[in-house]
């Protein structure tokens, strides 16, 4: 049973275009979090989410707690922007998602 | 750079040893994470300290503990290791601001059990 879903789980897009990435989730959550982990393996930390939208630079981040969806976009889509993304809720402990692995095709 | 520092970067060792890996979070954070990342099962997390108390837990083997000091620091300790065992490990901490605080990951300690 997974506690989280993304999808999709792959994804290329050419540089330029809008993406969006869903996470579903099935517990009761304090905090929702969109990680971005790159080739090299470092991971950082883009939102913490409790409820509403929050927006940094190209990216915007939305959580609907009654439907227990959240949405990470980027717009003007870049090639640096290729990493793994990856969404964890905080319940009573951590879940995370298997995350979406982007490309951006320059 | 997070601020949070993990020692070792790289780990190389035998089935049924055992292994202590490190942690240092940012300067200020009470909270210390611990989670292990494998190709087969993705991000786990294993547990959380918060100023020196046993927080949460979550799917952390009896093989492992974990321990997070007076100056903050914080160990994972793992035994008996098994080829299994090798993973990613990462810490992460956060400020004190209860569970609903932004999370500042380590590089990671990448450990091999052959």
């Amino acid at each position: 049973k997974n506690e989280v879903e993304q999808s999709p789980q792959n994804l290329t897009a050419q540089e330029g275009e809008f993406i969006t990435i869903n996470c579903s989730y099935s517990v009761g959550i304090s905090a929702l979090h969109w990680l971005q982990q790159h080739p090299g393996g470092g991971i950082v930390s883009l939102f913490m989410l409790s409820s509403g939208k929050k927006k940094h630079g190209r990216l915007i981040a939305t959580i609907n707690i009654q439907e227990k969806h959240s949405s990470l976009h980027i717009t003007a889509s870049h090639p640096r922007d290729s990493a793994v993304y990856i969404c964890a809720v905080r319940g009573n402990q951590f879940y995370f998602g298997t995350g979406t692995s982007l490309t951006v095709i320059p | 750079d997070s601020g949070v520092t993990q020692t070792p970067k790289h780990l190389i060792t035998a089935t049924g040893q055992r292994v202590t890996l490190r942690c240092s979070p940012r300067s200020g954070d009470l909270s210390v994470y611990w989670y292990q990342q494998s190709l087969d099962q993705g991000l786990q997390f294993l547990i959380q300290y918060y100023n020196g108390e046993e927080r949460a837990k979550g799917n952390i083997l009896e093989r492992f503990s974990a321990q997070q000091f007076p100056d903050l620091h914080s160990e994972l300790n793992l035994s008996s290791l098994e080829l299994g065992d090798s993973a990613l490990y990462f810490c992460a901490s956060s400020a004190p601001r209860g569970n609903n605080s932004p999370l500042h990951f380590g590089n990671g300690t990448r450990l091999t059990v052959t």
